[in-house]
């Protein structure tokens, strides 16, 4: 199994431009969960899907990000527009539906992502 | 609020040498706690949870409640352990997501 993908790897925009980012969950994962990492900092929870549906945005830093997963498979996250601070690593992360936090997280390999 | 410190940003060791990484926590409760690392060039991977109790690639973590920590041990490191490893936390409230430390680099020279 390929295990959870993320495209692209790397992007560099210029501040102002738009960006979007896609996640591949491990198949049959109903959680999908997007952090990022800023750098020198700590990685940071974004939101949380369940399916389609949104459990927890609590992380989304502003209005700038778009988060979408439709269908309940992949899902985005779009930029717009982007700024110089939004630059650093985005993880996505999968697991099986669960009650408890009991379930690994398996992490995509991130986009590090570059706003000049 | 949940809260994971790890107080050191890097750890350099010579193979053979014992290693213990820090980890402390702010949690309301009982909680259930990770140790992630990422090597290099690779995706970030669990490596233990407390509740498994269990070895992994010879580390091991003790959660002691009194103290509010979760270090993670190693009595001999190895070369291939040079990785970046983080403490996490899944938070409470239904969202599971999780509160991660800083991370610190370990390095273990030859």
């Amino acid at each position: 199994e390929a295990g959870v993908t993320q495209f692209p790897s790397h992007s560099v925009i210029e501040k102002g431009q738009t960006v979007t980012l896609r996640c591949d969950p491990i198949s049959g994962h109903d959680n999908l969960y997007w952090y990022r990492r800023v750098m020198g900092k700590e990685i940071k929870f974004l939101l949380h899907f369940v399916k389609e549906s949104k459990q927890d945005e609590s992380g989304m830093p502003n209005n700038r990000f778009l988060a979408e997963r439709t269908g309940g498979t992949y899902s985005t996250l779009k930029v717009q527009p982007a700024e110089l601070e939004d630059s650093g690593v985005y993880f996505c992360a999968s697991s099986l539906r669960g009650t408890g936090p009991s379930y690994e997280q398996y992490f995509g390999p991130g986009t590090r992502l570059t706003v000049t | 609020a949940q809260r994971v410190t790890q107080p050191e940003k890097l750890l350099s060791v010579f193979k053979g040498a014992p290693v213990e990484l820090k980890c402390n926590y702010s949690y309301s409760g009982s909680p259930e706690l990770f140790w992630y690392v990422q090597y290099s060039r690779q995706r970030l991977q669990l490596l233990l949870r407390h509740i498994s109790r269990e070895s992994i690639k010879g580390f091991t973590a003790d959660l002691n409640k009194g103290e509010t920590s979760f270090h993670l041990k190693k009595p001999f490191a190895q070369e291939e352990d040079s990785a970046m490893y983080y403490c996490a936390l899944p938070t409470q409230g239904g969202s599971e997501k999780l509160v991660f430390g800083k991370g610190m680099k370990l390095t273990v020279n030859p």
